[in-house]
């Protein structure tokens, strides 16, 4: 699976759009974007996934480049509940085995503040 | 509801002994996944499982040991033989083959040894 990187860190005031970055620049054609997010001391929740087209869902919006290279994770109403971790992930969609697996680095933290 | 379940949520041992972390998931997901979260890391791999009766090693295997003998369970044991088992401990299901279903994870259980 491709890597990530993602800033350590970010806060945003609540009730404004919080934007989180992504690189994934050795993405492959057959990669997602997943993104995850985990509220401390809890198991990490699924928010959004795409391909190549943006995404979104109740919980967020997805903006992927036209290059695949990076993306961007869209709380457009940042709450004090969506402080936590956020996680970056690539892989493949259709998996076994040792592919099956996903690889979570150490993510962003997103802190919102009153 | 359906959902992962882990078991217990606080779990305290003397150090040198076996203990077993319990994951129950009764969404009909083939595959399941250990995960180890230390304090500001990110997740790693112990062990997964994508069908009833066989697991691989993940990443960080090493002193622990699992089990799958049936769908709905993947117990892990953290032997005497892992160096430093206090950690939070996570288990995840998926749909196998299918990466867009994404993960689902249980609550964690939160390891002490003493």
């Amino acid at each position: 699976d491709a890597k990530t990187t993602q800033p350590p860190s970010m806060d945003c005031a609540e009730g404004r759009a919080a934007n989180l970055p992504c690189n994934h620049s050795t993405i492959s054609g057959n990669e997602y974007v997943y993104w995850y997010r985990q509220i401390h001391s809890q198991g990490p929740q699924y928010i959004i996934h795409g391909l190549k087209n943006n995404e979104t869902n109740e919980m967020a919006s997805l903006i992927i480049t036209e290059d695949r290279k990076s993306s961007t994770l869209i709380l457009p109403h940042a709450t004090l509940r969506d402080t936590a971790v956020y996680y970056c992930i690539v892989r493949v969609a259709i998996h076994t085995g040792a592919n099956s697996k996903l690889t979570f680095g150490k993510g962003i933290t997103l802190s919102v503040r009153p | 509801d359906g959902g992962i379940t882990q078991s217990p949520k606080y779990l305290f041992r003397k150090e040198g002994q076996n203990v077993t972390l319990s994951c129950e998931q009764n969404l009909n997901h083939d595959a399941m996944y250990w995960y180890r979260q230390d304090p500001g890391q990110g997740l790693r791999l112990i062990y997964y499982s994508q069908i009833v009766n066989d697991f691989q090693k993940g990443d960080i295997a090493e002193g622990y040991s699992v089990s799958r003998e049936k769908k709905e369970s993947f117990p892990l044991t953290v032997t005497s033989a892992q160096k430093n088992p206090t950690a939070f401990y996570l288990c995840a299901s998926s749909i196998a083959g299918q990466g867009n279903y994404g993960y689902t994870f249980g609550s964690g259980t939160r390891l002490t040894v003493v």
